[in-house]
């Protein structure tokens, strides 16, 4: 059975700062994996996809790599903005077409 | 291009009572999944919708069921509402119903079961 943690829970930062999250699953044998963003009471923006063959995929500041054989994920924001302040999900699509995501990280970036 | 949109945004139901969410999946996708998000958690999978058959399924009781339409819209029902089943309901649309389409989500519907 597929399950994905991300640690931290939560996160506080300085504006400006870099940072990392984290995603584990623990079976490899994953399709892709997704990193999302979530408002307070929002639904769900799509950041980052990255397929099962790819090690890594860049929007602007946020740079997410993937590494199966270990099972992690991680996603990198530069330069952190106040308005970077949400909860970030990541997600695994794994077999029998069953998207399984983790708790999320909750971060705050203090102006 | 139009995003996934959901309706009702909110809604208030007493348990026992049944219950339709509906969403619309975004231009150009065939393919839609149904998540459920407890306060403070992540979503949980329910299913999955691809040609109007349901094709990947969580470990929901089978009071939880949908339906795709032929232009790719979809509902989810639940019957006989539990308190436990409070949560915001959240769909999204990919293509292809394969297992490498990127989600896009809806803004998701808010139930309240007293």
């Amino acid at each position: 059975k597929q399950e994905v943690t991300q640690i931290p829970a939560a996160l506080s930062v300085p504006e400006g700062e870099n940072l990392v999250l984290n995603c584990s699953f623990t079976d490899s044998a994953i399709y892709n994996l997704q990193w999302f963003r979530q408002d307070p009471g929002k639904g769900l923006t799509s950041l980052l996809l990255i397929q099962s063959s790819q090690r890594e995929q860049t929007s602007g500041r946020l740079n997410a790599s993937l590494d199966k054989s270990s099972g992690r994920s991680t996603l990198y924001i530069a330069a952190s903005q106040p308005g970077d302040s949400a909860t970030y999900l990541c997600a695994a699509l794994t077999g029998g077409f069953k998207t399984i995501f983790g708790a999320g990280t909750r971060l705050f970036v203090k102006a | 291009e139009t995003g996934v949109t959901q309706s009702p945004t909110h809604l208030i139901k007493t348990r026992g009572q049944q219950v339709t969410l509906r969403c619309s999946s975004q231009s150009g996708h065939n393919t839609v999944s149904w998540y459920q998000q407890a306060l403070g958690q992540g979503p949980q999978f329910i299913f999955q919708y691809y040609r109007e058959e349901e094709n990947g399924r969580g470990n929901f009781p089978p009071r939880f069921s949908g339906l795709q339409f032929p232009n790719y819209s979809s509902e989810l029902n639940v019957n006989a509402l539990e308190l436990d089943d409070s949560a915001l309901y959240l769909c999204a649309s990919s293509w292809g119903g394969t297992n490498t389409g990127e989600l896009f989500f809806g803004e998701g519907s808010r139930l309240t079961v007293l």
